[in-house]
């Protein structure tokens, strides 16, 4: 079981620019979230996806946008990229056992992002 | 609206020593709590979940436990080691229909031989 995988591994790009990161869950694992994690800071969540429909939503801007394919695997794509977006960001995944009930979630290693 | 401490910010222990971390939450109306273990610049590990009904867990030389009215946790560590070194993040999903992890800003624990 190759666990969460995430690419790239490293990215740098300047501001105003766009990105694309990916993410696919474990085996068997139907849903992905996606959080930010700066510098000496705890992960905020971003948003989750599942049946390939975005489910819930943290408080980030409309610049941040996600998907999810039929496989499972997702990308979160960040638009006019600014220098505060700087950071790791972590791809989840979990499944659902009940609707309704959060499940225990498994981390992929992370993007590093710099924007210059 | 959920907010997840941490204490300490960082910790040093010589090898050995058993030690415990705390973390509280300001609203007890919680589903799940999850500690992680995160290397430097690394993902995070799942160390430990513990349901809303249960009061501890336990893992090898790790022991978590839970006290929701409270709105606190304890992650205890036995015979700490060199490599226990590491951030330790507490988070919580915060009650029924929410999908989100609330993450603290982690304890910084060095484990000196």
């Amino acid at each position: 079981d190759a666990g969460v995988t995430q690419s790239p591994t490293h990215l740098i790009k300047t501001r105003g620019q766009q990105v694309t990161l990916r993410c696919s869950p474990k085996s068997g694992h139907d849903t992905v979230s996606w959080y930010q994690q700066a510098l000496g800071q705890g992960p905020q969540f971003i948003f989750q996806y599942y049946e390939e429909e975005e489910r819930q939503r943290g408080n980030f801007p409309d610049r941040f946008s996600g998907h999810q394919f039929p496989n499972y695997s997702s990308e979160l794509n960040v638009n006019a990229l600014l220098l505060g977006d700087s950071a790791l960001y972590l791809c989840a995944s979990s499944f659902v056992q009940v609707i309704g009930v959060p499940n225990e979630q498994f981390f992929g290693p992370g993007t590093r992002l710099t924007v210059l | 609206k959920q907010e997840v401490t941490q204490i300490p910010a960082a910790l040093s222990v010589p090898e050995g020593e058993n030690l415990v971390l705390n973390c509280s939450f300001t609203d007890s109306a919680i589903y799940n709590l999850q500690w992680f273990r995160q290397d430097p610049g690394k993902g995070l590990t799942s160390l430990l979940l513990i349901q809303s009904s249960q009061r501890e867990q336990t893992s090898g030389r790790l022991n978590a436990s839970l006290d929701k009215s409270s709105g606190r946790s304890t992650l205890y560590i036995a015979a700490s080691q060199p490599g226990d070194s590491a951030t330790y993040l507490c988070a919580v999903y915060s009650g029924a229909g929410s999908y989100q992890l609330t993450f603290g800003k982690g304890t910084k624990l060095s484990v000196i031989p």
